[in-house]
């Protein structure tokens, strides 16, 4: 069965220094998450991403964060330069399409990739 | 904006006794309900949603509009339901792409 997979599992970094998450999604999906939990809180949503350009983003996700989908397989979220309050686990996510059943649009399944542990020390 | 509630962070039941997991929420459009489940060492995966108005595994949810509720129950825990459990929510209509918004988790444990 087909699944989102991330890498590296675990990324450990300086604060300032840039870092790049990388996701590759399930091949035929068209819709692109990412989301963040840091330590004991909540999962939060930081962007989604469809058609090749930004769908919507969250408080968090400020100049410092940047999403690409530059070869059509991967998806990329970037930070420029890391702070120790971006130490969390990251989440790629992947939907496939909307579907409308004679109401409102309603959006499939979200598929999670198994996550990133971002350290910045 | 969007809020789900999950009032215990952690919940133990004994095999076979009845679990019921609450999650509450607030919005004001038309929302789509989730239960994601994440067992120990692997991904969120769904569980279900209030539209397919499925069992999975033997837990059900019914979204309850008036109380703003979606509690999962299932009437005779097993070991294997052992897992920390998401509530989540999703605008449907279309205008917020499927972002979810997640409760803050609950861990559930079945004791043998």
């Amino acid at each position: 069965e087909p699944e989102v997979t991330q890498t590296p599992s675990h990324q450990v970094t300086q604060m300032g220094q840039e870092v790049i998450l990388r996701c590759v999604p399930i091949s035929n999906h068209l819709y692109f998450y990412w989301y963040r939990q840091i330590l004991g809180q909540k999962v939060e949503f930081l962007v989604s991403f469809y058609n090749n350009e930004i769908s919507e983003k969250s408080e968090i996700f400020d100049d410092q964060f940047s999403v690409e989908r530059p070869d059509g397989s991967n998806f990329t979220l970037k930070i420029r330069s890391t702070k120790l309050e971006d130490s969390a686990m990251y989440f790629c996510a992947s939907s496939e399409t909307m579907e409308l059943a004679g109401g409102p649009l309603s959006y499939n399944e979200q598929f999670f990739g198994p996550g990133t542990r971002l350290t910045v020390l | 904006a969007q809020r789900v509630t999950q009032p215990e962070k952690l919940l133990s039941v004994f095999k076979g006794a009845p679990v019921e997991l609450k999650c509450n929420y607030s919005y004001s459009g038309s929302p789509e309900l989730f239960w994601y489940v994440q067992y120990s060492r692997q991904r969120l995966q769904l569980l279900l949603r209030h539209i397919s108005r499925e069992s999975i595994k033997g837990f059900t949810a019914d979204l309850n509009k008036g109380e703003t509720s979606f509690h999962l129950k299932k009437p005779f825990a097993q070991e294997e339901d052992s897992a920390m459990y998401y509530c989540a929510l999703s605008n449907a209509g279309g205008t917020s792409y499927g972002k979810l918004t997640f409760g803050q988790g609950t861990i559930l444990t079945v004791h043998p």
